[in-house]
């Protein structure tokens, strides 16, 4: 099946750790994304990558960093210096414009201990 | 910056019943408009996309239409089930800023009762 997988489901961190967040996708989509979803507020965008080794930073990027070596994974790591990393992050991607419909993962919980 | 608007943010309606959600935007140099399910705990599905050249797009029973001058949609459910209760989210991709980014609505949380 065609999809994006993204693991842990669930994520704890101690605080001053660095966690990674997985995100796979075998439709052959050319770009990727990391959001974050907080209670009560809209998806925010941390990061994008429309290619294979190139990425730009998205609403929200301090603290977080990404890479794309492979074009059917996009890692997003959590760094310590995230202040409230404590929330549901949402991986996606896309085939290029025009035909840019994005498609998501289920998503990783990450609660900060 | 682009601001993106969903109200009501709850609605509870009777089964049977059909339904509008509402999706404004502040910008309306967009490049296409999206809606999206969300169910609790999960990630998004893709419901309907609408190109800034389209009036609407159909899907079963649903449509979604695209004013983009007054930089409004409607997503409108027939025939609404208890397994369409869900949060509604629409998203806006702008013309500029480079890449395929989208700006999203806080959503509105549809309960469809027996």
């Amino acid at each position: 099946d065609g999809g994006i997988t993204q693991s842990p489901k669930y994520l704890f961190r101690k605080e001053g750790q660095n966690v990674t967040l997985s995100c796979e996708q075998n439709l052959n989509h050319d770009a990727m994304y990391w959001y974050r979803q907080d209670p009560g507020q809209g998806l925010r965008l941390i990061y994008y990558s429309q290619i294979v080794n190139d990425f730009q930073k998205g609403d929200i990027a301090e603290g977080y960093s990404v890479s794309r070596e492979k074009k059917e994974s996009f890692p997003l790591t959590v760094t310590s210096a995230q202040k409230n990393p404590t929330a549901f992050y949402l991986c996606a991607s896309s085939m290029k414009r025009p035909y840019n419909e994005q498609f998501f993962g289920p998503g990783t919980r990450l609660t900060v201990l | 910056k682009q601001e993106v608007t969903q109200i009501p943010a709850a609605l509870s309606v009777p089964e049977g019943e059909n339904l509008v959600l509402n999706c404004s935007f502040t910008d309306s140099a967009i490049y296409n408009l999206q809606w999206f399910r969300q169910d609790p705990g999960k990630g998004l599905t893709s419901l309907l996309l609408i190109q800034s050249s389209q009036r609407e797009q159909t899907s079963g029973r649903l449509n979604a239409s695209l004013d983009k001058s007054s930089g409004r949609s409607t997503l409108y459910i027939a025939a609404s089930q208890p397994g369409d209760s869900a949060t509604y989210l629409c998203a806006v991709e702008g013309l500029t800023g480079g890449g395929n980014k989208l700006t999203f609505g806080t959503g509105t949380q549809l309960k469809v009762e027996l």
